[in-house]
């Protein structure tokens, strides 16, 4: 059972307009956020977290938000780069706090085109 | 600094050969992970050292042995592997926090193939 689910395998956006990809989750024990980004055969990079007590955290050009209702987040990419091209992972953590495993969406495959 | 270091970049093995994978990080961080992670799917947790102890075990095989000889390195024991074993091993690091949200940093990986 997936229990954080990125339903878009793809998304495809011109270069300086805004991309928004989505997360949404099952398990309400989870109690905070991540966003990687990542290219083939490399560890995935951190992008931006929230907490769950939160509802947005914007850095820079991104921005994460969190709708705890909904179980869903969602991550804006605002101007879209083409450097911004790989494959972005959500990933969330329990409420144990301290060390816990992150447990990962499947991926979207964002595609930046000029 | 977010930088946490993984050698070798790549393993080619056999089925009876015994390897080990390293992963370094500077970063004054008390936990470690290693992920699994298969082309095509997300990294899936294998296991957690907090404070150089095992603290989770996501049932994994026991021909992977993890070890932590201190709070800086993290090894992973190999052993009698499958070939479906190929795969990306990814480890990661982070604060072990307990009041806010504890970013993992990952390294590059280890690229893994068992003939």
């Amino acid at each position: 059972d997936q229990q954080v689910k990125q339903n878009s395998p793809s998304l495809r956006v011109q270069e300086g307009r805004i991309s928004i990809l989505n997360c949404d989750y099952t398990n309400s024990m989870f109690d905070y956020f991540l966003w990687y980004k990542k290219y083939p055969a490399e560890g995935p990079t951190f992008l931006i977290s929230i907490s769950s007590i939160k509802d947005k955290n914007e850095d820079g050009r991104f921005t994460v938000f969190l709708n705890k209702s909904a179980k869903h987040l969602s991550l804006h990419i605002v101007p879209s780069q083409p450097g911004d091209s790989a494959v972005y992972f959500c990933a969330a953590g329990g409420s144990g706090g301290g060390a816990d495993g992150l447990t990962f969406g499947k991926g979207t495959h964002l595609i930046i085109q000029p | 600094d977010t930088e946490v270091t993984q050698t070798p970049k790549h393993l080619v093995m056999g089925m009876t050969n015994k390897k080990s994978l390293k992963c370094e990080q500077h970063m004054g961080h008390r936990a470690m992970y290693w992920y699994k992670q298969k082309a095509k799917k997300p990294p899936e947790l294998m296991f957690v050292y907090s404070y150089e102890k095992l603290s989770i075990n996501e049932s994994v095989p026991s021909r992977f042995s993890p070890e932590c000889p201190n709070s800086s390195l993290l090894n992973l024991h190999l052993h009698a592997l499958q070939p479906e074993d190929s795969a990306l091993y990814l480890c990661a690091s982070s604060h072990d926090k307990r009041t806010t949200t504890d970013t993992q940093y990952f390294g590059p990986g280890t690229r893994l193939t068992v003939l």
